[in-house]
């Protein structure tokens, strides 16, 4: 079983559309997770990281359910500059420690008018 | 904003020679990584460094690569004798007591 899956995609969807991306990881003492986003042959950028509690950053949710090792992130009302790969990161450290991140192939979306 | 800064963007080499990879992570940031990414795959880790020495290394990061941080700025990546198949995207991260990482552009190496 990979350590980070995702549906590569693509997605597309209209602007102003909602979209989810799901994501699951293997590995029960992962600590941290975190989405970025990549656009083509660019760095990863850090979007959000994700909580327990969920969390909600302007159009973007974030949820995490431990007890199923499963990530979401869902955007609000989709903006052509959204599309972009998106990558679902887990990390088994929490803070203070220099710690690998664990990537998963990403979820290409793509906005169209 | 502070950011994360890597040189060159694109380094061309032969087979077998030495290349080095610099960066200079955000200023006030105790932890530093390297990762790369093949065209199309996703990013993997190579090596985390905190306090002048190495903290974790992938199965990747053999004997033929190295990292330094010669002065209180640079992080540097060395691969002593390149192959066809280190040719990537090699990306430097930085982190400070937190845990989110924040990575440079980039240095998109090329073995011929």
């Amino acid at each position: 079983r990979k350590e980070v899956e995702q549906d590569p995609g693509p997605f597309n969807v209209p602007e102003g559309a909602t979209v989810a991306f799901n994501c699951t990881y293997s590995n029960s003492a992962s600590q941290s997770f975190f989405w970025y986003r990549q656009d083509c042959r660019k760095e990863p950028k850090l979007l959000m990281s994700v909580y327990s509690s969920g969390n909600e950053d302007g159009r973007f949710t974030a949820q995490l359910n431990r007890a199923s090792q499963y990530i979401s992130l869902l955007i609000r009302d989709s903006k052509l500059s959204d599309s972009a790969t998106y990558l679902c990161v887990v990390n088994l450290a929490s803070t203070g420690t220099a710690s690998k991140l664990t990537f998963g192939t990403g979820t290409r979306l793509q906005v169209t008018l | 904003e502070p950011e994360v800064t890597q040189t060159p963007s694109h380094q061309v080499t032969q087979m077998g020679q030495e290349v080095i990879l610099r960066c200079v992570p955000i200023s006030n940031h105790l932890y530093f990584y390297w990762y790369r990414q093949i065209l199309g795959q996703k990013v993997e880790f190579l090596v985390s460094f905190y306090n002048n020495e190495i903290s974790e290394k992938s199965e990747i990061f053999d004997d033929q690569f190295s990292v330094e941080r010669p002065d209180g700025s640079n992080f540097t990546l060395k691969i002593r004798s390149t192959k066809l198949e280190d040719s990537a995207m090699y990306f430097c991260a930085s982190s400070d007591v937190g845990y989110e990482q924040f990575f440079g552009p980039g240095t998109r190496l090329t073995v011929l």
